[in-house]
């Protein structure tokens, strides 16, 4: 079975540039988060999609944030324009609603210089 | 304020040596506890859970962590470490059988052999 998908792996670019991250979650999870992970730090919840629902998005910088899972599947997550404190890996994971584990993709690690 | 705290931000420890790494809640109501790991390079992945019943729950290579509910804690053990458990360790709390999961902020575990 398929894992998390997440593209591109890495991504390189100039502040005030924009960005877009792409997530295919597992088949037949309904639920699909974007996490923030800085350097050191433990993955902090960005959005919590419930199928199309964004069911949580309190935390996701909506200024210059967007995310997207139109047909409940795959996701983009979008930041326009990139700052130098965006620099961070996104991480995209999913499962079935209820409470249990994750499962996570590889990352999208954004350098912004 | 809400939250999952990890106490020790880097732990080095040699081969063979006994390991345990704290992990405090903050969260009232039911809790499903879980604690991931991340080799160097690589994604999350889930170590081990606790959803119900008895409290010392066991993972996958030799570790196990301890739910005492009147400590709010979830420690991680494990009696002798190798090399290869050198990574990064997140202990994440989910509340109420929702899908609002909660990272601390993680501990390296550097083993040197």
């Amino acid at each position: 079975e398929a894992g998390v998908v997440q593209s591109p792996r890495y991504k390189i670019i100039e502040k005030k540039q924009p960005v877009a991250f792409w997530c295919n979650p597992i088949s037949g999870h309904n639920t699909l988060y974007w996490y923030l992970q800085n350097l050191g730090q433990g993955p902090e919840l960005l959005i919590r999609y419930e199928n199309e629902e964004a069911v949580d998005d309190s935390q996701l910088p909506k200024d210059r944030f967007s995310a997207e899972r139109l047909k409940g599947v795959d996701s983009t997550l979008k930041i326009q324009p990139a700052e130098l404190g965006d620099s961070a890996v996104y991480l995209c994971a999913s499962n079935v609603k209820g409470g249990g584990e994750l499962f996570f993709g590889e990352g999208s690690r954004l350098t912004v210089l | 304020a809400q939250s999952v705290s990890q106490h020790n931000h880097h732990v080095i420890l040699s081969e063979a040596a006994s390991l345990e790494l704290g992990c405090n809640y903050s969260y009232g109501g039911t809790v499903n506890l879980f604690w991931y790991v991340q080799y160097p390079g690589q994604h999350l992945q889930l170590l081990l859970k606790y959803f119900s019943g008895d409290p010392l729950v066991k993972g996958i290579k030799g570790f196990e962590a301890e739910f005492i509910k009147s400590k709010f804690s979830f420690n991680l053990r494990k009696p002798s470490v190798q090399w290869s458990d050198t990574a990064e360790y997140f202990c994440a709390v989910n509340v109420n059988n929702n899908n609002d999961m909660r990272f601390g902020a993680g501990t390296r575990l550097t083993v040197k052999p």
